[in-house]
């Protein structure tokens, strides 16, 4: 079965950077788009970034752009988010989670997520 | 961009049979797929629908989606409603630059 498992997440000061990584398994890594999706505290789900199959496209919330990087490694079947200069409002449960197709489609299946506090 | 709006919150009582909207600011509903999404609370998001009207492996039939051109919406269909399916729900679509959009969230109270 489908399975995605996050690390990564943690405390960290407003400023500093952190990288989540996200392990794949129970499906072709590699034929399909891969998201990233937070929720604050008490929010709705909110999308942060997607990068089709071949890493060949990436796109990000207006809210990560030029903070965010998004990335993958098809042969370790890992997903990545490099999150630098972070704000207070980037505190979130962030979920790795697999698409549909090797474009962007939508989610079929979600990770558990990993919490990431940013605070001083 | 367009906005996807669900109401804030539905109530049914077990057995009976409820259904979520979700209704696409401009644009065609059919132009971009639509998926379902459950959240139950403390628990990360379950895949219901995706692709418009596809389950995922696992998921029950009681839950089906649709799409409606005339209204240029989604919708969720829960029949046989049970307690545990009080959780909240989240349609999803994608614009054409590939931005994902999610709607607000709907919270399912079963009475």
């Amino acid at each position: 079965q489908v399975q995605l498992v996050e690390s990564g997440g943690g405390v960290v000061q407003p400023g500093r950077s952190l990288r989540l990584s996200c392990v794949g398994s129970g499906f072709t890594f590699s034929y399909y788009a891969m998201h990233w999706v937070r929720q604050a505290p008490g929010k709705g789900l909110e999308w942060v970034a997607v990068i089709s199959y071949d890493e060949g496209k990436e796109y990000y919330a207006d809210s990560v752009k030029g903070r965010f990087t998004i990335a993958r490694d098809n042969f370790k079947n890992t997903l990545f988010l490099q999150m630098s200069s972070l704000r207070a409002e980037d505190t979130a449960i962030y979920y790795c989670a697999k698409d549909s197709q090797t474009g962007i489609v939508g989610v079929t299946h979600w990770g558990q997520g990993t919490l990431v506090t940013v605070s001083s | 961009n367009f906005m996807l709006t669900q109401p804030h919150s539905v109530s049914g009582s077990p057995g009976k049979t409820i259904t979520i909207s979700c209704t696409r600011s401009s644009g065609n509903v059919g132009s971009n797929y639509v998926q379902w999404y459950q959240q139950r609370p403390g628990s990360s998001p379950l895949t219901l629908i995706y692709e418009d009207n596809r389950r995922p492996s696992g998921v029950p039939d009681r839950f089906s989606g649709s799409i409606d051109t005339s209204s240029n919406s989604a919708s969720l269909t829960i029949s046989g409603l049970k307690t545990e399916d009080e959780a909240d729900y989240y349609c999803q679509s994608h614009d054409n630059d590939n931005h994902v959009i999610l709607g607000g969230g709907t919270k399912l109270t079963v009475l």
